[in-house]
């Protein structure tokens, strides 16, 4: 079946401009994640969503960044004034809710590649 | 909160050779371990996952990881590499009991098989 899908691919914006990002889970999946990778470097944690609602937003850098969820399955993760730094490839993952056996399987996008000049 | 070290960021081996990729994490609580490998031009694919039981987990293309819990290690090894193994290998940890699940990665170790 279909993964999970992102769009763009590439963004490249610049600096001060507002910009969104969207994600497509796999379908039937409560859980959604984004996660930002700098260049070098692993993915670090954003925020996360139990259905509509964001169930913890700790690694959001600022509240320039902020993701919403309204239905439950398409994710878009909105940043505004970009700045340099937001610079990086953003992640998206989804996931069935964890059973008595652990964590389900996190499913990654291939994610979109913000450029801010 | 956790931590992932990955020693190597990169480590270049010749096809056919044995190879070992380190991890080792830093918790207060215990934790769920995952690799995943992200191949040129793709996204991040699960490897293989320590969720309970059995120390050593291993996946379909023949990689084998250990837990090992007196080290806080999860190291990922394969006898023997071919070219299509080249990739990029992350590191990764959840707590127990996390209802998030929010995985912590380390920062990556780029394999690079050699002919």
């Amino acid at each position: 079946g279909a993964g999970v899908s992102q769009t763009p691919s590439n963004k490249v914006t610049e600096k001060g401009k507002y910009v969104e990002l969207r994600c497509d889970p796999i379908s039937g999946h409560t859980a959604l994640y984004w996660y930002r990778q700098s260049l070098g470097q692993g993915p670090e944690f954003l925020i996360y969503f139990q259905g509509t609602g964001a169930a913890d937003d700790s690694g959001l850098p600022n509240d320039r960044f902020f993701a919403v969820r309204p239905e439950g399955s398409v994710s878009t993760l909105k940043i505004q004034r970009t700045e340099r730094g937001d610079s990086a490839v953003y992640l998206c993952a989804s996931s069935l809710l964890p059973g008595a056996g652990g964590p389900d399987t996190q499913y990654f996008g291939p994610g979109t590649r913000l450029t801010v000049l | 909160a956790q931590s992932v070290t990955q020693l190597d960021s990169q480590v270049p081996v010749f096809e056919e050779a044995p190879v070992e990729l380190r991890c080792n994490y830093s918790s207060s609580v215990s934790v769920y371990l995952f690799w995943y490998v992200q191949y040129p031009n793709q996204g991040l694919q699960l490897l293989l996952k320590y969720l309970s039981g059995s120390t050593l987990v291993e996946s379909i293309n023949g990689f084998e990881a250990e837990f090992n819990k007196s080290q806080t290690s999860f190291h990922l090894r394969k006898p023997s590499v071919h070219i299509s193994d080249t990739a990029e290998y992350f590191c990764a940890v959840t707590p127990l009991g996390d209802a998030g699940n929010m995985l912590t990665f380390g920062g990556g170790t780029r394999l690079m098989v050699k002919p």
